[in-house]
């Protein structure tokens, strides 16, 4: 399966300022998702990062506030601007490792703290 | 919408004993599941998957139960250790796309 580096590990940032967060996996993948987990919660889906098109966002996300790159096949970065501490959360990647006895394997994880 | 559900958010259990898991879903078309494990300060960690096309499968010390007549999945654990204490989640997948995932249970093993 793959392995999925992420940083930073964790931040404490100041309310309206903006994080990026960069994730890098050890081989090529077709698409990559980002995820939040808020305190105490399951894991939301934000976008799909497909490289070379737009990233596809879900209902409830916009590009303006979670800005994605996908420049090449082994890595992506989310940005989110204009943290408001409603954006404490843990940020994670993901990506389909494409085979059965595996499934999507994440990253560690992104613990943000806006204050 | 599609959703996944759980129906108990905790569950304790004695070393040893046998857990089961609980995770309702929504989206028939599913047709791929997976149970994921997560511990404290970490990315879930893949557990077992099944497809739609079996109703059992079984792992190291963990069994996957789907029941697609009433959409419900299930997770058995065998011979409860302390590191099974963690928080636990189903998702569900159609057609290699999104995961879904479900509220999670938070499983304490006590010794």
């Amino acid at each position: 399966s793959a392995v999925i580096s992420q940083k930073p590990s964790r931040d404490i940032c100041q309310r309206g300022t903006s994080l990026t967060i960069q994730c890098q996996v050890d081989s090529q993948v077709t698409m990559m998702f980002w995820y939040r987990q808020q305190p105490g919660q399951s894991l939301t889906l934000i976008a799909t990062a497909n490289q070379g098109s737009e990233a596809t966002y879900e209902s409830g996300f916009v590009i303006d506030k979670f800005p994605i790159s996908r420049p090449n096949l082994t890595f992506s970065t989310l940005t989110v601007s204009n943290m408001s501490p409603e954006d404490s959360s843990i940020y994670l990647c993901s990506v389909d490792t494409g085979g059965y006895n595996y499934g999507y394997t994440f990253g560690s994880g992104t613990r943000l703290t806006v204050v | 919408g599609e959703s996944v559900g759980l129906h108990l958010p905790t569950l304790s259990v004695q070393e040893g004993d046998n857990s089961i898991i609980n995770c309702a879903y929504s989206n028939s078309a599913s047709d791929y599941f997976i149970w994921y494990k997560q511990e404290s300060g970490k990315g879930p960690q893949f557990i077992i998957d099944i497809r739609s096309n079996m109703d059992k499968r079984q792992g190291q010390r963990v069994t996957v139960l789907l029941n697609k007549t009433v959409k419900h999945l299930s997770l058995q654990i065998a011979a409860t250790q302390p590191g099974d204490s963690a928080v636990y989640f189903c998702a569900e997948n159609e057609r290699a796309q999104k995961l879904v995932f479900g509220q999670g249970t938070r499983l304490t093993i006590n010794p």
